[in-house]
């Protein structure tokens, strides 16, 4: 079966830091990759999806990035943190097209 | 692009009694429409998906519609227990697309 794997599960960055968070998907080839935001209390924001190795859409212009060096690999980076980037980010995979989004863990991040 | 809107944003009903989510869609080339259920504090998880070849969707207490005119989408839940508190999102997917696009959230209270 498939699994999503997403780490850290929390996080506590100063203002002006690096970030990268990880997410790595078992038991399925070529998925398709995404990453949520979700601030505190809010709906769910698709910051970037990712349909193969190296490909990757931006749906909002940020301080974010994101790579995919990996079939099953997707990572979320910033060179430095705002304090607006705090929120539940969350990772997650589809199969074909139209298919429901597995979500994994997701990590907490708080910018200070 | 696609628009979710979702209705209500919180929403208070005694154990026992139904609760009924409506959301409205801008992309008429979506055909696929998810709902997830957030519990506090974790990932949102698939309960029921409903395609757009498809009228009602039925699993248990929980039901989901569509009216593809209208572009509407409602989540019907039947005999509501405490342990369905949650914060529940619909979705859309756009035919032929990749990316999901969320409402809202509806905030569910079920009292005891």
């Amino acid at each position: 079966s498939q699994t999503i794997h997403q780490w850290p599960a929390t996080l506590v960055q100063p203002v002006g830091s690096p970030l990268s968070l990880e997410c790595t998907v078992e038991g399925t080839s070529n998925p398709n990759l995404y990453w949520y935001r979700q601030a505190a209390g809010r709906g769910l924001q698709l910051l970037f999806y990712s349909v193969g190795i190296g490909q990757i859409s931006s749906e909002v212009p940020q301080n974010l990035s994101a790579s995919r060096p990996q079939d099953r690999q997707f990572i979320l980076s910033s060179k430095k943190l705002l304090l607006s980037d705090s929120g539940f980010y969350l990772c997650a995979w589809t199969g074909p097209t139209n298919s429901p989004l597995h979500f994994g863990n997701g990590t907490r991040l708080t910018v200070t | 692009g696609e628009n979710v809107e979702q209705h209500p944003s919180t929403l208070s009903v005694q154990e026992g009694d139904s609760a009924v989510i409506k959301c409205t869609y801008s992309d008429s080339a979506s055909n696929y429409f998810p709902w997830y259920k957030q519990e506090l504090g974790k990932r949102p998880q698939l309960i029921i998906d409903i395609r757009s070849n498809v009228g009602e969707k039925k699993d248990q207490r929980i039901a989901v519609t569509l009216n593809k005119t209208a572009k509407h989408f409602s989540l019907h839940i039947t005999e509501t227990q405490p342990e369905d508190s949650a914060v529940y999102f619909c979705a859309a997917s756009i035919a032929g697309g990749f990316k999901t696009i969320f409402g809202a959230g509806t905030r569910l209270f079920v009292k005891a």
